[in-house]
């Protein structure tokens, strides 16, 4: 069946302006994850979303960023005002079962959107 | 808090030789899982290997294996027979094994498999 897919692919903005990120994940998965990839932070964790609800938001560098989830399906990532250490790949995941000690679901990513900030 | 290191910025190997790359992480859990992502350039992470903290055995796949040590907390990857295929970034990540299940990763290890 079909991954999980994201877009667009790449985005090129300018400084100030927003910007959204789409994430479609793998159908049925009620786990959805997005991180941030960058030269300097390497790998991090943004944001979960657990059916539409978002239990951890820990990661959410700023108030200039936010997501939603809609139908537990489809998410999308927006940032307001973006500033050039705002440039990153930003990767979702989507996992089938979070659960307790032994429901870990392995997380399947997306191919990333790379966004760059002029 | 977790925390992941990777000592190794970089490696690299002759194609089929046998390359390890370490990882170490920091926990007060005891239920945790861990894994080992590949991200060749294509940016596409792909799950190599995962070992759940309560199994004692190493956890094996193909030419990927772990070896785990949890009271030393190192979780140390194996690749046999390497092949051109296998260069990539290679990232350890650890997971609760209860709650929000975040990934925490490493910084990446480049690996390189010459011909």
């Amino acid at each position: 069946g079909a991954g999980v897919s994201q877009s667009p692919s790449n985005k090129v903005t300018e400084k100030g302006k927003d910007v959204e990120l789409r994430c479609d994940p793998i159908s049925g998965h009620t786990a959805l994850y997005w991180y941030r990839q960058s030269l300097g932070q390497g790998l991090e964790f943004l944001i979960y979303f657990q059916g539409n609800s978002a239990p951890d938001k820990s990661g959410l560098p700023s108030d200039r960023f936010s997501a939603e989830r809609t139908g537990g399906s489809v998410s999308t990532l927006t940032i307001q005002r973006t500033q050039q250490e705002d440039s990153a790949v930003y990767l979702c995941a989507s996992s089938e079962l979070v659960g307790l000690v032994h429901g870990s679901g392995e997380q399947y990513f997306g191919p990333g959107t790379r966004l760059t900030v002029t | 808090a977790q925390t992941v290191t990777q000592s190794q910025p970089e490696m690299s190997v002759q194609e089929a030789e046998t390359v390890t790359l370490s990882c170490t992480y920091d926990t007060s859990e005891n239920n945790y899982y861990l894994f080992w992502y590949k991200q060749p350039p294509s940016r596409q992470m792909i799950l190599v290997i995962r070992q759940e903290a309560y199994k004692q055995q190493n956890a094996t796949e193909n030419r990927f294996s772990v070896n785990f040590q949890k009271a030393a907390k190192s979780f140390s990857l194996k690749i046999s027979d390497s092949q051109l295929g296998d260069t990539a970034m290679y990232f350890c990540a650890f997971m609760k094994g209860w709650g929000a299940q975040k990934l925490v990763f490493g910084q990446g290890t480049r690996l390189t498999i010459n011909p």
